[in-house]
């Protein structure tokens, strides 16, 4: 069974520039989930979707983040305009709908903001 | 504030020896606690669980212990091999609002010496 996928690995970019992740969740589960860790601190929580739904967004830091799951599958995260306290490492994690607690990372997409 | 709190960053033991990794928590409202492993430029790895109403969950090498009243959790790992070497995040959930997010402490590496 193929794991959380995400893309890009890595971006860099200019401050101003709008930059879009994508997740693939694990086939299958309903739950995604976007965090992030931004350079020696916690990894911190950023939205929920339940299938096509945003359950919590709570952790968005505002509203130059945008994200989206249309359809219920893959989601894609948009920065725009990326400001340089953006970078971080961003990743997706995903769970079926029984059994919530577990939750399945990606790799991550490291996210250099110049 | 940080409601999951890893307060050493480090810790190094002797392959074959025990090592313990500590976490403690302030929020009384969190019922499902994880620990997941990272090495370098991957994402989180989910190692193991535990929820509230146990005191001690063991799987192989692993073992995770909760303390309620003392807001304290601990993972040992027994005996310890050099590939268990990694940054390790304790993490909690809660009920609250039906939000199924995780909270995560800093993260401390652990390196085990051959």
């Amino acid at each position: 069974e193929a794991g959380v996928t995400q893309f890009p690995s890595h971006s860099v970019i200019e401050k101003g520039q709008t930059v879009t992740l994508r997740c693939d969740p694990i086939s299958g589960h309903d739950n995604l989930y976007w965090y992030r860790r931004v350079m020696g601190k916690e990894i911190k929580f950023l939205l929920h979707f339940v299938k096509e739904s945003k359950q919590d967004e709570s952790g968005m830091p505002n509203n130059r983040f945008l994200a989206e799951r249309t359809g219920g599958t893959y989601s894609t995260l948009k920065v725009q305009p990326a400001e340089l306290e953006d970078s971080g490492v961003y990743f997706c994690a995903s769970s079926p709908w029984e059994g919530l607690e577990t939750q399945y990372f990606g790799p991550g997409t490291r996210l250099l903001v110049l | 504030d940080q409601q999951v709190k890893q307060n050493s960053p480090s810790l190094s033991v002797q392959e074959g020896r025990i090592s313990i990794l500590n976490c403690d928590y302030t929020n009384s409202m969190f019922d499902y606690f994880l620990w997941y492993k990272k090495y370098p430029a991957e994402g989180p790895t989910f190692l193991i669980s535990i929820s509230s109403i146990k005191d001690k969950n063991e799987d192989g090498r692993f073992t995770v212990f909760l303390n309620k009243s003392a807001k304290h959790l601990s993972l040992h790992i027994v005996p310890s091999q050099p590939g268990d070497s990694a940054v390790y995040f304790c993490a909690a959930k809660g009920s609250q609002g039906g939000s199924e997010k995780l909270v995560f402490g800093k993260g401390m590496k652990l390196t085990v010496n051959p």
